[in-house]
């Protein structure tokens, strides 16, 4: 399975900022998910990354708010925007198995974000 | 539209004895079903996972079973053991689509 790990860990933020966070997977993926988790709660997906095109958000998600980069098949960008306290999550980047491994999703440890 | 409904919401078992919990999804196309475990703290972890074309898979003291009938699909857990404690989630892909349809969760407490 893929490694994956995620910068940073955690943050706490000032409202009106914004935060970029990274995630770094240890093989080559053609598909990436960043999906929000809210204290005691679900996974919801935010977008799908793809190398080469731009991200696929889904309802209620925007990309003036959540903006995405994915410069190359390892490597992708969530950059949460002028953020709010409602924004306070957990932050997850996701990837697709790998060669020969489809449908299987693999999760990095997260990012912890609190907004005062 | 698609859906996972998880039952219970949370489960608490001696240790040593036998944990279940069950998912039930709407897309009748959906032909991927994995289990997460997330620990406090953690990312989620797949713990196991069955497709469409089977009805039932084991890896030592994990077992999923899924009836495509019924549209349901449990998590078995044997010999529960103090690490076994955490949200286990459910989920079901949108038809043969690389996407999930998550369940609640469900907060096992493994009871010494």
């Amino acid at each position: 399975s893929a490694v994956i790990s995620q910068k940073p860990s955690r943050d706490i933020c000032q409202r009106g900022t914004s935060l970029t966070i990274q995630c770094q997977v240890d093989s080559q993926v053609t598909m990436m998910f960043w999906y929000r988790q809210q204290p005691g709660q679900s996974l919801t997906l935010i977008a799908t990354a793809n190398q080469g095109s731009e991200a696929t958000y889904e309802s209620g998600f925007v990309i003036d708010k959540f903006p995405i980069s994915r410069p190359n098949l390892t490597f992708s960008t969530l950059t949460v925007s002028n953020m709010s306290p409602e924004d306070s999550s957990i932050y997850l980047c996701s990837v697709e198995g790998g060669v020969g491994v489809t449908d299987t999703q693999y999760f990095g440890p997260g990012t912890r974000l609190t907004v005062l | 539209g698609e859906n996972v409904e998880q039952h219970p919401s949370t489960l608490s078992v001696q240790e040593g004895d036998s944990a279940v919990i069950k998912c039930t999804y709407s897309d009748s196309a959906s032909n991927y079903f994995p289990w997460y475990k997330q620990e406090l703290g953690k990312g989620p972890q797949l713990i196991i996972d069955i497709r469409s074309n089977v009805g039932e898979k084991k890896d030592q003291r994990i077992a999923v079973t899924l009836n495509k009938t019924a549209k349901h699909f449990s998590l078995h857990i044997t010999e529960t053991q103090p690490e076994d404690s955490a949200v286990y989630f459910c989920a079901a892909s949108k038809g043969s689509n690389y996407q999930l349809i998550w369940g609640a969760g469900t907060k096992l407490i493994i009871k010494p």
